[in-house]
């Protein structure tokens, strides 16, 4: 069975400090990735997703992810942290390219300190 | 261009109760799938709809049934409830065509006293 694994429950940076979130998938085929933030009291947004293709990937709020299959990593990172990234971050896997059946990581939360 | 909502926000039923939840989906999805996300944990695959079909089932027991409109939207059901069934519930929409993210709800949290 496919698992996503993200290190860190909990990740605290400085205001402008670079921001990493680490995500692993466990799959021998490489899957669709996704990551998305959720906010409190509220759902899921998409940050960035990667299919097929350039596997440096730009998101959204200066995001961006790099796909690395020798690794089986997916991490998510920003140059420079703003106070509005502190939210819950979550890593998702499928390997339906129609929606089926999205694996979803545990989740990390970041603080961001003025 | 309308976003996938849900409702109710917020529910409270007793143990041995059934709930019907609420999902419309994004204007121009004809999928929608159901997550079940405990507190501090990530969301959980219940199942999806497509064309007013279940298409895709996550690791959930029969209590837990759904159906999809022509109008695409959908509904969750969950009988004889447990206290363990206390989650934020999600809802998603995509339009089903390949690579296509998931555009969530803004979810309904059900408690089970």
């Amino acid at each position: 069975a496919q698992s996503v694994t993200q290190l860190g429950s909990h990740v605290s940076v400085s205001e402008g400090a670079l921001v990493l979130l680490r995500c692993n998938y466990s799959s021998s085929v490489p899957p669709y990735l996704f990551w998305y933030v959720q906010y409190p009291n509220q759902g899921l947004q998409l940050l960035l997703k990667y299919t097929t293709g350039a596997t440096l990937v730009k998101g959204i709020n200066g995001f961006e992810a790099e796909f690395k299959k020798s690794e089986t990593s997916f991490h998510l990172t920003k140059p420079s942290a703003h106070m509005s990234d502190a939210a819950e971050y979550f890593c998702a896997v499928t390997f339906s390219p129609y929606g089926q059946n999205f694996v979803f990581g545990p989740g990390t939360r970041l603080s961001v300190l003025p | 261009e309308t976003g996938v909502t849900q409702s109710p926000t917020h529910l409270i039923k007793t143990r041995g109760q059934q709930v019907t939840l609420r999902c419309s989906s994004q204007s121009g999805h004809n999928t929608v799938s159901w997550y079940q996300q405990a507190l501090g944990q990530g969301p959980q695959f219940i199942f999806q709809y497509y064309r007013e079909e279940e298409n895709g089932r996550g690791n959930f027991p029969p209590r837990f049934s759904g159906l999809q409109f022509p109008n695409y939207s959908s509904e969750l059901n969950v009988n004889a409830l447990e206290l363990d069934d206390s989650a934020l519930y999600l809802c998603a929409s995509s339009s089903g065509t390949a690579n296509s993210p998931l555009h969530f709800g803004n979810g309904t949290r059900l408690t089970v006293t």
